[in-house]
Parts: C-alpha cells; structure tokens; sequence
C-alpha cells in the first residue's frame, strides 16, 4: 500500500528556514514522480515543486531560488528545503506521487508551515 | 489569480446535475496537456477523482465524468449526494511556467 507521512512543520520566523520530509512506503520515490503542492489558509491549492523519476527538478515562480526539492532513496524520502521564508509561504504542505504519470494520485495527510514573528 | 479557472461556486439539489468548469489557454489545456481533477472535503488532503481527462481511479463512482475540449475541461457530477459537498480541483501541466497548475478551486454545495 502507497503511503506518504509528512513531517518537519512548525511555527519559523520570518527570513528563517525549515526541511520537510515526506516519508513513502508501497513504492519507490526515484521511480515516479514527486511534488509538493500547498494550500494556504482557506485558500486554494497551489503547486510548489516537482521531482521526476530522471532526477530533473522545477519550481513555481513564487519559491524559485528559496526552495530545493531533493529525494533520499536510500531512507525513501522527499524533501522539501525552504530557506528566507516570507509570511505568504504559510500553508499546509502536502507531498504527493502520480498516478501512472497521470494525475497527483497519492497524497500525503499534510504539514502545516506557519510564518510568523 | 489561478492559471486555470473555475467559478467560485455551484450548487444543486440532490439527485441533480451539475457541471464544473475549467478554463485554461494555448499553454497548457489548449496545448494537449491533460486535465486532472481532485475532491477535497474539508480538513483532509485532496483525492484524485479524474485523471487523464476521463478516466476514473478506481472506487470513484460512475457519477463522476470528466471531458475536455480546446481550451476547456469540464467535471459533470449526477446524481448529486450530501456527500459530494466538497471542493474541486482542476489540474494541468503549463508549458510556459514548466510546472503544475491548479483552478482556484469551487465549492460545491447540496441543497
């Protein structure tokens, strides 16, 4: 069975920096591909970042240069660094695999990041 | 302001029809790219409902179709059931910003 199991959230300071993790089971995370999509306060989705099964990495815009996607397969983990965090980054952090390359088909329960002085 | 939009919200009378909407431009639905749509019931993590424009994961009921045409997709919910009260996501790949992108999301409500 797939499962993903974030971690790593928290209350952080302004300009501070925070690692989520996002633990998988039921599958490989270098065999498929792998995101992070956010979801701030009653707002909706917003994607963060991908990794494909090949290694290549893409950022939205607004994290572009702040953040770094990087996967560990020897502990089966995705990572998400964020560095000069901003009050706008607060939001449920969610990681999630594709569904035969088609569709976020697996998600994980979430991680709430809250940025905040 | 979302790559892709959908109305705010919709509502129908259980046992009803209704449709979601999706529009998207010549860079990402209009491009080929495929839609995806996902159910997220409050306070949980969003649940794949179609993927690859019309097809179902499976367990997800017949009640759930998706299409797609040109620059546009569309979710159609029959039947409609107190529990379909949820909100629905639209997504797609964009070619110009090389990512993943979402509608702004509607509610839907069952009278």
């Amino acid at each position: 069975e797939v499962q993903l199991v974030e971690s790593g959230g928290g209350l952080i300071q302004p300009g501070g920096s925070l690692r989520l993790s996002c633990a998988a089971s039921g599958f490989t995370v270098s065999s498929n591909y792998m995101t992070w999509v956010r979801q701030a306060p009653g707002k909706g989705l917003e994607w963060v970042s991908v990794i494909y099964s090949g290694g290549s990495t893409y950022y939205a815009d607004s994290v572009k240069g702040r953040f770094t996607i990087s996967r560990d397969n020897s502990k089966n983990t995705l990572y998400l660094q964020m560095n000069s965090l901003r009050a706008e980054d607060t939001a449920v952090y969610y990681c999630a695999r594709d569904h035969d390359s088609s569709g976020l088909g697996y998600w994980g329960q979430g991680t709430l990041v809250t940025v905040s002085s | 302001q979302s790559v892709l939009t959908q109305p705010p919200s919709v509502s129908g009378a259980p046992g009803q029809r209704v449709t979601i909407s999706c529009t998207g431009s010549s860079s990402n639905i209009g491009a080929g790219y495929d839609v995806h749509w996902y159910q997220q019931l409050p306070g949980t993590a969003p649940k794949l409902l179609i993927y690859g424009n019309i097809n179902r994961p499976s367990g997800v009921p017949d009640r759930f179709s998706g299409s797609k045409s040109g620059t546009s997709a569309s979710l159609a919910i029959s039947g409609l059931q107190a529990e379909d009260e949820a909100d629905y996501y639209c997504q797609s790949y964009d070619s110009s910003l090389s990512g993943l992108v979402f509608g702004g999301g509607t509610k839907l409500t069952v009278l």
